[in-house]
């Protein structure tokens, strides 16, 4: 089945790190590029990170960047987001989401839609 | 604040139509395609429109989308209760390159 399955969040006081994980099942991981979206509480949807599909690229939001590290193990079909010095407006809901789209020919990837999202993990930060 | 923008709320009748509108700037809307996702909380986001108008399988024909200069509109006719959920655009921003959404549009079913 085609899915991502993220992990790793939890309780974490102000200042502390925490590594995500997401895990992708059923597609060529490889072949796909790979965002970090979260959803604070009551907010909407933030778009967090970018990683092409060889780990050659990589784009972050101003307001993590420096914090957070986005990665991936093409061979373990895994991507990773490494949190540090977190805060507590970093509280939320993480997804991971395949930058991609598929139609009637296959599946592409893509910079501009994410045809695959996880269930999300949690994150909470407070001392 | 979002970088694109949309109205917060937006409701009509069972069975009718309603457009949501996403506005952004030439940085974004203006030179990169638009997606649309549905949203129910505690759940997966879904993609329903890419590539500014096209569907993915399964998604079905009453929802339609178009971009035009640097907006966008989804529209969904036909609407059913199973429709209420949150509705958001997104698209690539070239300066400074990174991922972007609208702050979401709540859908209510009358």
């Amino acid at each position: 089945q085609v899915q991502l399955v993220e992990s790793g969040g939890g309780l974490v006081k102000p200042g502390g790190s925490l590594r995500l994980s997401c895990s992708a099942y059923g597609f060529t991981f490889s072949e796909f590029a790979m965002n970090w979206v979260r959803q604070s509480p009551g907010k909407g949807l933030e778009w967090i990170a970018y990683m092409s599909s060889s780990g050659r690229d990589i784009y972050s939001a101003d307001s993590v960047r420096g914090r957070f590290t986005i990665s991936r193990d093409n061979a373990r079909r895994s991507l990773f987001l490494r949190m540090s010095s977190l805060r507590v407006e970093d509280a939320a809901f993480y997804f991971c989401a395949r930058g991609g789209f598929c139609n009637g020919t296959g599946c592409y990837t893509t910079r501009s839609a994410m045809d695959l999202w996880g269930h999300g993990t949690k994150v909470s930060v407070s001392s | 604040q979002s970088v694109l923008t949309q109205p917060p709320s937006v409701s009509a009748a069972s069975g009718q139509k309603v457009a949501v509108s996403c506005s952004g700037s030439t940085s974004n809307i203006g030179r990169n395609s638009v997606s649309w996702y549905q949203h129910f909380p505690g759940t997966a986001a879904k993609l329903i429109i890419f590539d500014d108008d096209k569907r993915p399988p399964g998604i079905p024909d009453r929802f339609s989308g178009s971009r035009s200069g640097t907006s966008a509109t989804l529209e969904i006719t036909g609407l059913q209760t199973g429709d209420e959920a949150t509705y958001y655009c997104g698209t690539w921003d070239s300066s400074p390159s990174s991922g972007v959404f609208g702050g979401g549009t709540s859908l209510t079913v009358l």
